[in-house]
């Protein structure tokens, strides 16, 4: 079965540089989510998209940006990058059950490194 | 938003049963309860999802109290493979976002 697919699975970068992490959901799947995961943190929510257009946001950074383009991949944009932003970014895809919850897939994510 | 407490560790044995317990107070009426099972540097994997009383699936058991207010993920027969970090989820209700707490680092050993 097509799972959550994210690109690249690891980056180097250095402070002040900028990244751009991808993400392609499941197909049919209408809900995207970004996480970031710290080392020896729990997964922390950043924010979400439902049919391409922002839904709910966490903790994110204003130098980070996100967005859902129309055939549903997400990119999540990362300017200005510090040595804490130095972590496991996830990804994860859902199909929207009319505000019950629902079971999200996660990628298997992008290490970023920045130095 | 339904604040989750569950123990940070727990040890176990290969062949045993383990019982993980999250408390939930203050869960919502239309609140369901998930868990997440997360290997290192792995993406979360969905587990178990409840709403009441107990659910049972292929690699879990979740009980639900009626008060809901806790739950109890139940693995049995853990082996090796299931040392893990296990995180409950609860609410979230009308969001998109999906809350991680600190969850249960589970050490099986032979």
């Amino acid at each position: 079965a097509a799972g959550v697919i994210q690109s690249p699975r690891h980056l180097i970068k250095e402070k002040r540089e900028t990244a751009t992490l991808k993400c392609y959901p499941i197909p049919r799947h209408d809900t995207v989510y970004w996480y970031q995961q710290g080392p020896g943190q729990d997964p922390q929510f950043l924010i979400s998209f439902y049919e391409k257009m922002q839904s709910d946001k966490g903790s994110i950074p204003d130098r980070f940006s996100a967005q859902q383009f129309s055939d549903y991949h997400s990119e999540l944009n990362m300017s200005s990058l510090e040595l804490g932003d130095s972590a496991l970014y996830f990804c994860a895809s859902s199909l929207d059950r009319q505000g019950r919850d629902t079971e999200a897939f996660f990628g298997q994510g992008t290490r970023l490194t920045v130095v | 938003l339904a604040k989750t407490t569950q123990p940070i560790s727990m040890d176990s044995y290969e062949g045993q049963e383990v019982n993980i317990t999250c408390s939930h107070n203050n869960i919502a009426t239309n609140d369901y309860i998930t868990w997440y099972q997360q290997f290192p540097s792995q993406g979360p994997r969905f587990i178990i999802q409840g709403y009441k009383t107990k659910v049972t699936n292929e690699v879990a058991s979740l009980f639900i109290p009626a008060d809901r207010k806790s739950s109890t993920l139940s693995l049995p027969r853990v082996s090796l493979s299931d040392t893990a970090v296990y995180y409950c989820l609860v609410g979230d209700t009308g969001r998109r976002a999906l809350t991680f707490g600190s969850g249960t680092r589970l050490q099986v050993q032979p």
